[in-house]
């Protein structure tokens, strides 16, 4: 199975600072049809994880573009440019290329 | 709007069965695959199973693979888990999340809670 490794387990940031997530996969997540199914997702206490990224960069629908998503392979960072309040939470890499879907450990976000 | 709502949830004792429905809304649900994830108590998301939209394809976990049965009825709208064999480490809640176009889980039900404990 894939192995996603998420650093750092946690980030304490002040509102306004900029911030990256990493996640490295223990194999390339290039699908065969050219597409890399990285997605990125936010759970806030509480609620149900909500998708922020997929397909590596692409922007959910109604997701602020203070979040962008880069890499390829095996290396991918999820940056937030200037966190709000309303961005503290777990966020979760998450890979669908090969199966079993597999999840990373998850990036708690809080406050400094 | 995208509705998922889970139930079917609760206590039940170790090596017994339950069995989980997801009832969709909003959308052509025998169009999407269907997700279970999992999430045990103060712990990260575990991904379950997951079913094509028309059945064909069915991938599993493999902690839950032999015991755990994941199926849907088109007509009506409704996923299902079926979960045998129940242990302790099955205790969580369970979430089902569509899968959209690109593989992604982009709606997510509220989730429902299982405990197994004698």
């Amino acid at each position: 199975d894939v192995v996603l490794t998420q650093t750092p387990p946690t980030l304490s940031a002040t509102i306004g600072q900029s911030v990256s997530i990493s996640c490295r996969s223990s194999q390339s997540l290039l699908h065969s049809n050219g597409n890399t199914y990285l997605n990125w997702l936010l759970q806030r206490p509480g609620q149900p994880p909500q998708l922020l990224i997929y397909l590596v960069s692409r922007l959910e629908s109604g997701v602020p573009n203070r979040f962008s998503g880069s890499g390829s392979g095996t290396d991918f960072t999820l940056k937030i440019s200037g966190v709000e309040a309303e961005d503290l939470g777990v966020y979760y890499c998450v890979q669908s290329t090969h199966a079993p879907w597999t999840f990373g450990g998850g990036t708690k976000l809080e406050l400094k | 709007e995208v509705q998922l709502v889970e139930s079917g949830g609760g206590l039940v004792q170790p090596g017994r069965s339950l069995k989980l429905s997801c009832v969709a809304s909003g959308f052509t649900f025998s169009n999407y695959g269907m997700n279970w994830i999992r999430q045990a108590p103060g712990k990260g998301l575990e991904w379950v199973a997951y079913i094509s939209s028309g059945s064909s394809y069915i991938y599993y976990a493999e902690t839950v693979k032999g015991r755990f049965t994941i199926s849907r009825d088109n007509a009506k709208n409704t996923l299902y888990l079926q979960m045998t064999s129940l242990r302790s480490e099955d205790t969580a809640l369970y979430y089902c999340a569509r899968q959209g176009v690109f593989r992604y889980f982009d709606y997510w039900g509220q989730g429902v809670m299982v405990t197994v404990s004698s």
